[in-house]
């Protein structure tokens, strides 16, 4: 199983200001990592997939990068909708996620 | 792609949890298609349980001891979960996904999401 290391658990930080989301795979992974963003009683939806490709609709103002086993999401102007959980997925083997970057309101 | 789940909320432990998750705006047996579900647990984050394919071969998260059976049913347009011998650590949000606009094994399309209870 290919497990996925999120840092930070939390990031605290105000809206207009840039988020960075940290992902680290246990092996390899290529290119094939998707991030997902959740808010409560919502499903989760596809921010980013490929590492680097939007989803559809996403703003652009989110950006992935990164590759093999050391990934990143920024968000480059924080809106207050932004402010939610964010997980990290790969796709290279039967898929697993992240823990988990809870991005809140300092 | 639309995903709707359906399904029980509340399951006695040692049971088994039955979730179905009807598909409209695409034929479950187009060819290369996953369908895949996956689970919150309280308070913590995002597991996969197990996909199919639109052939019917089937993978599971290996942590699930063989308790996972998941099955297309294309007369309905269907796949379902079957999730065997529960306990409270089985308490969660359970949610079927696909891939419509993204690569395989990446889950931009999911159901609504059915909060299943292990109690009894």
């Amino acid at each position: 199983e290919i497990v996925l290391t999120q840092s930070p658990d939390t990031l605290s930080l105000s809206p207009g200001e840039r988020a960075a989301l940290s992902c680290r795979a246990s092996q390899s992974i290529g290119s094939s990592l998707a991030w997902y963003q959740h808010k409560p009683d919502q499903a989760p939806t596809l921010v980013i997939y490929g590492t680097s490709t939007r989803a559809t609709g996403v703003p652009d103002r989110f950006s992935g990068s990164g590759s093999g086993t050391d990934f990143t999401l920024t968000i480059s102007r924080l809106e207050p909708e932004d402010f939610a959980v964010y997980y990290c997925q790969q796709s290279s083997r039967s898929p697993t996620f992240g823990q988990g970057t809870k991005l809140e309101i300092k | 792609v639309q995903l709707q789940q359906s399904g029980p909320g509340l399951v006695k432990p040692a049971q088994t949890l039955s979730l179905t998750c009807s598909v409209s705006g695409r034929a479950i047996t187009s060819r290369g298609y996953f369908w895949t579900w996956i689970r919150q647990l309280p308070g913590k984050g995002l597991e996969w349980i197990a996909y199919t394919y639109y052939t019917g071969n089937t993978d599971s998260n290996p942590s699930l001891e063989n308790r996972v059976t998941i099955s297309l049913d294309p007369s309905k347009n269907q796949f379902s979960l079957e999730l065997t011998s529960v306990t409270a650590a089985d308490t969660a949000v359970y949610y079927c996904a696909t891939a419509d606009n993204s690569p395989s094994h990446t889950f931009d399309i999911w159901g609504q999401g059915t909060k299943v209870a292990v109690s009894s």
